[in-house]
């Protein structure tokens, strides 16, 4: 079975400082992992994917993730926050030969003037 | 090009009801999938549909029914509302295999 955990339900950080929101996996076979935010009153909007190529990933406005076979992790960083950030993040994991995406139960981010 | 839509919004029905939710799919995508996010939780996978059939299900009881229709649209229905089923429900559309966009979300509210 697969599945993630976020490991931090919320994160507050201040405008210009660095983002971190961590994520775990479970899977029992190579995965292809995804990060989602969801602003409030809006539908989820991809921000990168990994899908077994390169372990770091660069996605929208910013973001990036690397993927740690090791760790069994995929966090998520952005260098520097901004206001417009302030969303819900969703950590998401799928199998190879499904299109069903697994959720996690996601990260709030606030960001502070 | 419209992204993924779905109508309405906003619904409010009594337990008990049945109710059906509506979504087309984005320009060019022929597969749609369905997700429930209660309150505060992530979203969990309902079904997909494709070529008109139920391709993949989740853990969702009967209740939970869908169709999709030569036009690539997709319904949602639910039977015997009960208030634990008061969520948003998100309409995805894809092409086989590829990424996923989602909707805005009908927002259900069972009283």
């Amino acid at each position: 079975a697969q599945s993630v955990t976020q490991l931090d339900s919320h994160v507050s950080v201040s405008e210009g400082t660095p983002v971190l929101l961590r994520c775990n996996y479970s899977s029992s076979y190579s995965p292809s992992l995804f990060w989602y935010v969801q602003h409030p009153n809006k539908g989820l909007q991809l921000l990168l994917k990994y899908t077994s190529a390169a372990t770091l990933v660069k996605g929208i406005n910013g973001f990036e993730a690397e993927f740690k076979k090791s760790e069994t992790s995929f966090h998520l960083t952005k260098p520097s926050a901004h206001m417009s950030d302030a969303a819900e993040y969703f950590c998401v994991v799928s199998g190879p030969d499904t299109d069903k995406l697994i959720f996690g139960t996601g990260t709030r981010l606030q960001v502070f003037p | 090009d419209a992204g993924v839509t779905q109508s309405p919004t906003h619904l409010i029905k009594t337990r008990g009801q049945q109710v059906t939710l509506r979504c087309s799919p984005k320009s060019g995508h022929d597969t749609v999938s369905w997700y429930q996010q209660a309150l505060g939780q992530g979203p969990q996978f309902i079904f997909q549909y494709y070529e008109e059939e139920e391709r993949q299900r989740g853990n969702f009881p009967d209740r939970f029914s869908g169709h999709q229709f030569p036009n690539y649209s997709s319904e949602l229905n639910v039977n015997a509302l009960l208030l634990g089923d008061s969520a948003l429900y998100l309409c995805a559309s894809s092409l086989v295999k590829r990424d996923a966009f989602f909707g805005q979300g009908t927002r259900l509210t069972v009283v």
